[in-house]
């Protein structure tokens, strides 16, 4: 099991520009959450997604910001027209979510991906 | 909905003494308490949780406690050792029903030699 998978790990956009992020769940998990960790700061909850559902995004800008889990491949966290406020560690979190034991709480997370913008 | 809040910010202990992180929740019917463990540079990781149909959890030299009328949980090293520098954050669900985690502020924890 390859654990949760963010891709890229560092990303260098000029403002401006147009942000990525790409997460692979742990095999077996069916729910995402995305979360933001600016420099010395915790970890504040972005969105919570299923297959073809955004659960929660209430902790998501309404702007320049959107995410998605499609049936087929990774979730995406998208970030448009970057900001220099927009440089943190984006972390994607995955866990069973069902059955309502302490293991289906356990998030798995991935290595984060470190935006910068110039 | 949850609110977490941990205490203190920053921690400082002489290796080998022990090292305590508290936080208070505020959603009586929360059921679920994890704790993760953020290297420099890394991601954070699961060390412990506890249910809240117990009191105390241990594994080797880390324990958790909680206090439900209270509604408080605290981490606890013992005999703490240089690699347990590290940012603890405490965790507990927004809602019983959801399984949005919501974290606490953290603990930058030094364990001096």
């Amino acid at each position: 099991n390859a654990g949760v998978m963010q891709n890229p790990r560092h990303l260098v956009r000029r403002r401006g520009q147009e942000a990525r992020l790409r997460c692979s769940p742990m095999k077996g998990h069916s729910h995402v959450y995305w979360y933001r960790q600016l420099p010395e700061e915790g970890l504040k909850f972005m969105v919570y997604l299923q297959k073809e559902n955004i659960i929660d995004e209430s902790g998501m800008p309404k702007e320049r910001f959107s995410a998605e889990f499609p049936k087929e491949g990774p979730s995406i966290l998208r970030i448009q027209q970057v900001v220099r406020g927009d440089s943190a560690a984006y972390f994607c979190a995955s866990s069973i979510g069902q059955g309502g034991t302490a293991k289906d709480y356990g998030y798995t997370f991935g290595s984060g991906t470190r935006l910068t913008v110039v | 909905g949850e609110n977490v809040e941990q205490h203190p910010s920053t921690l400082s202990v002489q290796e080998g003494d022990s090292a305590v992180i508290k936080c208070t929740y505020s959603d009586s019917a929360s059921n679920y308490f994890p704790w993760y463990k953020q290297e420099l540079g890394k991601r954070p990781q699961l060390i412990i949780d506890i249910r809240s149909n117990v009191g105390e959890k241990k594994d080797q030299r880390i324990a958790v406690t909680l206090n439900k009328t209270a509604k408080h949980f605290s981490l606890h090293i013992t005999e703490t050792q240089p690699e347990d520098s590290a940012v603890y954050f405490c965790a507990a669900p927004w809602m019983d029903s959801s399984y949005k985690l919501i974290f606490g502020s953290g603990t930058r924890l030094l364990v001096r030699p």
